[in-house]
């Protein structure tokens, strides 16, 4: 059974940074490209990155751009996010997904959620 | 950019009725087009892709119909597992989803 975890959320002030992971199982991973949703409390679901299988093309809503990298290692089946100059509507549960052909999303991690605030 | 519009925000149904839920782009996304479900504390599960087509393990009483700028999800006979946030998202160009239709209990 496809299984994605992520983990490195938590609390940061604006301005700060964190590194989200999310590591994948059952399924050959270096075969898929990745991503990353966020949602908002009370909010709905926004795309944020993805990144091509062999790591050599990444995308990003205008939102993140020059904040986000998105980055993989194929050898320890994981998709990264760093961001950095957070703020406060960057707050949100960040799912790891698999991108199908086509790009929608048929696995979904259980989220990590990133609180920015003073 | 697209942009998805859902309808109606809310929708209030009776256990065994029909619900039809709209999703409408503002440009043609062909049949690029997801439906999923959220429930509360939950990842997103997919239901449906290519507008049409369910994805492994959903039930046929789910449906999607569409193509273009006009999408629908029709859940034929409403379980009680079946109440909670149902979302569009388009594939054709940028990954956008809609803000969701809240199917909650007549």
């Amino acid at each position: 059974e496809v299984h994605l975890v992520e983990s490195g959320g938590g609390l940061v002030q604006p301005g700060g940074s964190l590194r989200l992971s999310c590591v994948a199982s059952a399924f050959t991973f270096s075969n898929y490209w990745m991503s990353w949703v966020r949602q908002a409390p009370g909010k709905g679901l926004e795309w944020v990155a993805n990144i091509k299988e062999d790591g050599s093309e990444q995308y990003s809503v205008d939102s993140v751009k020059g904040r986000f990298t998105i980055s993989r290692d194929n050898a320890k089946n994981s998709v990264y996010l760093q961001m950095n100059s957070l703020r406060a509507e960057d707050t949100a549960i960040y799912y790891c997904a698999r991108d199908e052909v086509g790009g929608f999303f048929n696995f979904w991690g259980q989220g990590t959620l990133v609180t920015v605030s003073s | 950019e697209v942009v998805m519009t859902q309808s109606p925000t809310t929708l209030s149904v009776s256990p065994g009725e029909r619900a039809t839920l709209s999703c409408r782009a503002s440009e043609i996304v062909s049949s690029n087009l997801a439906w999923y479900q959220q429930k509360p504390g939950q990842a997103p599960r997919l239901l449906i892709y290519g507008a049409s087509t369910r994805a492994t393990g959903i039930p046929a009483r789910f449906s999607g119909s569409g193509s273009g700028t006009e999408f629908t999800l029709t859940i034929s006979s409403l379980q009680s597992e079946d109440f909670a946030v149902y979302y569009c998202q388009e594939y054709d160009c940028c990954k956008r989803f809609g803000e969701g239709t809240r199917v909650e209990i007549k």
